[in-house]
C-alpha cells in the first residue's frame, strides 16, 4: 500500500464554521507533512510531524490546528478560516525526515464563503 | 530568496518532439533533488530521487540528470498523457546539526503535448 489517503476530497465552509481534514497512510512512514497550494503555485509547506511530534510550522495562522494522533494519522482542524485560504490542502508523508521522496494524497480542495 | 528555479514556465510540444525542462537551485548543503508530476487538481507524483552530480535516472520516457548547479528532465517522444505540471523541489536540513530537513519547490513547468 503505497496510498496517502485524504478526506474530505471537496469541503465548502463558511468563516465561522469549524471542520477538519484527515490525512492516513499506512506505509510506516513516521513522517507527515501538510502543504498549502494556490493555483499555479506550488506547494507550500504548513506543518512538519516527524515521529508524531510537530517539527515544523511555517508560522502558520493559529486558524489552522493540526493534530497527529498516532502515527498513521494525520488531521488539520480548521477554524474562522477566511476567503483567502481557499486552497488545495496536501498531506504527505516520507520515510525519513528530510522531507524527500514523499508521497501526496491527492488533496482536499477547500473554498471558504 | 528563491532558492528554486524551473525554466520555461510553459513548454508547448507536438507528439514524438523531445525536449527538456531545467531546474536550477542555490540552496547550501543538498541533501537531495526531487522531481514530482502533478495532474490538475492532484497531487504531486514523486518521479525521481537524485543525490549527487553526475546521477541520471530514468523512467518510461523521462530522464533526470544532475549536477552541481542544477537538473534537466529530459522528455523522449512524449506523448499526449506526458503532459502535467512537473515539478522540481529541493531538499536541505532545517538547521546544521539537524537531521530533520524540508523540501523547497519551484514553480514547475507546465507541459502540454499536443497530438
Amino acid at each position: 500500500d503505497t496510498e496517502v489517503t485524504q478526506t474530505p476530497k471537496h469541503l465548502v465552509m463558511g468563516m465561522t464554521n469549524k471542520k477538519s481534514l484527515k490525512c492516513e497512510q499506512h506505509m510506516g512512514h513516521r513522517a507527515m507533512y501538510w502543504y498549502k497550494q494556490k493555483a499555479k503555485k506550488p506547494p507550500e509547506l504548513m506543518f512538519v510531524y516527524s515521529y508524531e511530534k510537530l517539527s515544523i510550522n511555517e508560522s502558520v495562522p493559529s486558524r489552522f490546528s493540526p493534530e497527529c494522533p498516532n502515527s498513521s494519522l494525520l488531521n488539520l482542524h480548521l477554524h474562522a478560516l477566511q476567503p483567502e485560504d481557499s486552497a488545495l490542502y496536501l498531506c504527505a508523508s516520507s520515510q525519513g525526515r528530510g522531507g524527500g521522496e514523499a508521497f501526496f494524497g491527492q488533496g482536499t480542495r477547500l473554498t471558504v464563503v | 530568496e528563491d532558492q528554486v528555479t524551473q525554466s520555461p514556465e510553459a513548454l508547448r510540444l507536438q507528439e514524438g518532439e523531445s525536449s527538456s525542462l531545467n531546474c536550477s537551485y542555490t540552496v547550501s548543503g543538498l541533501r537531495g533533488l526531487f522531481w514530482y508530476r502533478q495532474d490538475p487538481g492532484k497531487g504531486p507524483e514523486f518521479l525521481f530521487t537524485l543525490y549527487s552530480a553526475g546521477e541520471e535516472k530514468e523512467k518510461e520516457r523521462l530522464k533526470a540528470t544532475l549536477t552541481k548547479k542544477e537538473s534537466f528532465l529530459h522528455i523522449t517522444a512524449p506523448k499526449p498523457e506526458d503532459s502535467a505540471t512537473y515539478l522540481c523541489a529541493v531538499q536541505a536540513l532545517v538547521d546544521r546539526g539537524s537531521t530533520l530537513g524540508r523540501l523547497y519547490f519551484g514553480r514547475g513547468t507546465q507541459l502540454t503535448v499536443w497530438p
